[in-house]
């Protein structure tokens, strides 16, 4: 198995733009966990996922950031606009539900200037 | 979740066994205790979890006291490649929030020649 795949790896931008980072889970696994790194907040989980289903945004920064999974291998992440704030590390994490271990990505290194 | 505390660093000489503590003094009864650890630039990866009793896996062992307010992972040899943040963490055994991982700082281990 290919593990997580995230996309893209890095990922430079202009504040306001838009921009959109993407996931395929591991096949098999029902729960999808979108973090977002950063050295003043550490590893913070953003969005969670079962079955397709977002089971808890409550560490979604605010309106800017949105996500999606339309089916059991893939989501997306989006934030639109962009700010420098954003800069961070994002991490996509599957596990099967209950699960004992979440197999995280590699991250997209995200820049906006 | 229970609020984890661990040092921020350690060192450990090659080949020599690498104690990393955690305190947990307010873990509940239905909660396990999980380490996952992050090499440099990588997502993090799991390593280990228990809920009362010691448990040993290829990777490491883990010891857990007996009231669990406290816990130690134990890497036997330490070799340069466990040079990384080991991260302790309580979390509910069911539900949904039983898939939720909470980051704190965790301890940043260098294994030095």
């Amino acid at each position: 198995d290919a593990g997580v795949i995230q996309s893209p790896r890095h990922e430079v931008t202009e504040m306001g733009q838009e921009v959109t980072l993407r996931c395929k889970p591991i096949s098999g696994h029902n729960s999808l966990f979108w973090y977002r790194q950063t050295m003043m907040r550490g590893l913070e989980l953003l969005i969670y996922f079962n079955n397709n289903v977002p089971i808890d945004d409550s560490g979604m920064p605010e309106d800017r950031f949105s996500a999606k999974m339309p089916n059991a291998s893939f989501s997306t992440l989006k934030i639109q606009p962009s700010e420098p704030r954003d800069s961070a590390v994002y991490f996509c994490a599957s596990s099967l539900s209950r699960s004992n271990e979440q197999f995280f990505g590699p991250g997209t290194r995200l820049t906006v200037l | 979740d229970a609020k984890t505390t661990q040092p921020p660093s350690m060192d450990c000489a090659e080949g020599r066994a690498a104690n990393l503590p955690c305190n947990h003094s307010t873990i509940s009864g239905n909660e396990y205790v999980y380490w996952y650890r992050q090499i440099h630039s990588q997502g993090p990866q799991y390593i280990i979890h228990g809920l009362k009793n010691n448990e040993t896996n290829e990777m490491a062992s883990l010891i857990i006291t007996e009231d669990r307010k406290s816990s130690t992972l134990i890497l036997p040899h330490a070799t340069l490649r466990d040079t990384a943040v080991y991260y302790c963490i309580v979390r509910v055994a069911f539900g949904n929030a039983g898939n939720m991982l909470t980051f704190g700082g965790g301890t940043r281990l260098m294994v030095k020649p």
